[in-house]
């Protein structure tokens, strides 16, 4: 069965600190995997996405990771803002006989203090 | 045009009403989704079109019933809902279904109250 998981299940942080957020996958043959932000209440917003051959990809303070050999990847979030306080969703898409339904990890909460 | 709208942004019925959600896009993406999401919980796939025909229905009951008019707009019919229905209804397109291709631009969401 197809599993995206998450870590940690939240995090707080204050303003100014970096941190890092992790997402291993089951899912095989595997596509493409992306990081959402989504704030309370709201639709999830791209971040990045990556396929099998790219092992980072930034966009702006937030460095997303992809080690397909271990099925790993990592948000990396540089210089936390309190506009940053948020859900971080892990999407995966691929599975087997050619079965493109994404499936979503849990979500990080982070909530970034002053 | 970059961005999937959705309308309206709240919604309270009661068990007995009959109304409808409504979802649009103009990039011309092909394949449009409806998810249902429950508060800290991750987006539960609900139905996905392709080419304006239900190519996935997980599932969901029949008070719900999904229509795709044009390759533009997507709607979701709401009948003698339950008040566990009750949940941020979240719309979603992507350029195509597979590869690269399916990734997904998500609207606001309608918050829904059944009461």
């Amino acid at each position: 069965k197809n599993q995206v998981e998450q870590s940690p299940q939240s995090l707080i942080i204050l303003e100014g600190k970096n941190c890092t957020l992790q997402c291993n996958y089951t899912v095989s043959p595997f596509s493409n995997l992306r990081w959402y932000k989504q704030d309370t209440g709201r639709g999830p917003v791209s971040l990045t996405i990556m396929t099998f051959s790219e092992n980072t990809k930034s966009n702006g303070r937030y460095t997303a990771t992809l080690d397909a050999d271990t099925k790993q990847s990592s948000l990396h979030i540089t210089a936390s803002q309190l506009s940053d306080s948020a859900s971080y969703i892990c999407v995966v898409s691929g599975g087997s006989g050619g079965s493109y339904i994404p499936t979503f990890g849990r979500g990080t909460s982070l909530i970034v203090h002053p | 045009d970059t961005e999937v709208t959705q309308t309206p942004k709240h919604l309270v019925m009661g068990m007995t009403n009959k109304k409808s959600l409504k979802c649009e896009q103009h990039m011309g993406h092909r394949a449009m989704y409806w998810y249902k999401q429950k508060a800290k919980k991750p987006p539960e796939l609900m139905f996905v079109y392709s080419y304006e025909k239900l190519s996935i229905n997980e599932s969901v009951p029949s008070r719900f019933s999904p229509e795709c008019p044009n390759s533009s707009l997507l709607n979701l019919h709401l009948h003698a809902l339950q008040p566990e229905d009750s949940a941020l209804y979240l719309c979603a397109s992507s350029l195509g279904l597979a590869g690269r291709y399916n990734e997904q631009f998500f609207g606001p969401g309608t918050r829904l109250t059944v009461l």
